[in-house]
């Protein structure tokens, strides 16, 4: 089953422009968490916000969360050609397993 | 640091026969995730495990077995390889099973990409 699912599904930016991606989820939650993936490779956790955080910086990033409106936003700032990847968000299940949303597939060209 | 690691990174194999994946992860995890991972599908999980020798049915466990016989190592088995199960396999390992919501970390292998003919 999957709660979150990323808004846009895909991202076309240059290089310096600031990235965008939105996240909506189903249920209650006690942190969410954005992961990054490389083409064909495994998942990179980039940023857990917890349900009582509203807005979370690390580097280039910024997520906020908005409890009321179950949704999440993933910011990066000053793009590079290596931020191109797919990114996820993803909630906590029942059973301690992470439930993905899609993906926002972002490409940034130099 | 961290590490999870996958046997293979890339796998061909035939129709019917019996595949092994295997995950090793050096960080004393209790919890450890198979998920496979298809384009318009997302990330599905599989199988998962909180302990040596336990096991628990994720989404999606049809045609699949796992075996955790050491608290490092989670394997997954295809009995009889189908080509429906060509696709992306990640591991992943974390923390403290029903305290996920505290806020642990799943770190990822780099993913076995099995292709069955």
């Amino acid at each position: 089953s999957q709660q979150g699912e990323e808004d846009p599904q895909a991202l076309s930016i240059q290089e310096g422009e600031n990235a965008t991606m939105n996240c909506s989820y189903k249920t209650s939650i006690n942190n969410l968490q954005w992961y990054r993936q490389n083409s064909g490779r495994g998942l990179v956790h980039l940023i857990l916000i917890r349900s009582n955080e509203r807005e979370k910086h690390s580097g280039r990033l910024r997520v906020t969360l908005d409890t009321s409106k179950k949704s999440s936003s993933l910011l990066i700032t000053a793009s590079r050609a290596a931020d191109t990847a797919s990114y996820f968000c993803a909630t906590i299940g029942s059973q301690g397993n992470l439930i993905f949303g899609k993906g926002t597939k972002l490409s940034v060209k130099p | 640091d961290v590490k999870v690691t996958q046997s293979s990174r890339y796998l061909v194999k035939r129709t019917g026969e019996k595949v092994f994946l295997e995950c090793v992860q050096d960080m004393d995890h209790e919890n450890m995730f198979w998920y496979r991972q298809d384009p318009g599908l997302g990330l599905r999980l599989i199988y998962f495990s909180y302990d040596v020798k336990m096991k628990e049915k994720g989404d999606i466990p049809e045609g699949y077995s796992v075996s955790r016989e050491k608290k490092e190592r989670f394997s997954l088995i295809l009995e009889s390889a189908s080509t429906n199960q060509t696709s992306m396999y990640l591991c992943a390992s974390s923390l403290l099973f029903g305290k996920a919501g505290e806020g642990e970390t799943q770190y990822f292998g780099p993913g076995t990409r099995l292709l069955v003919l």
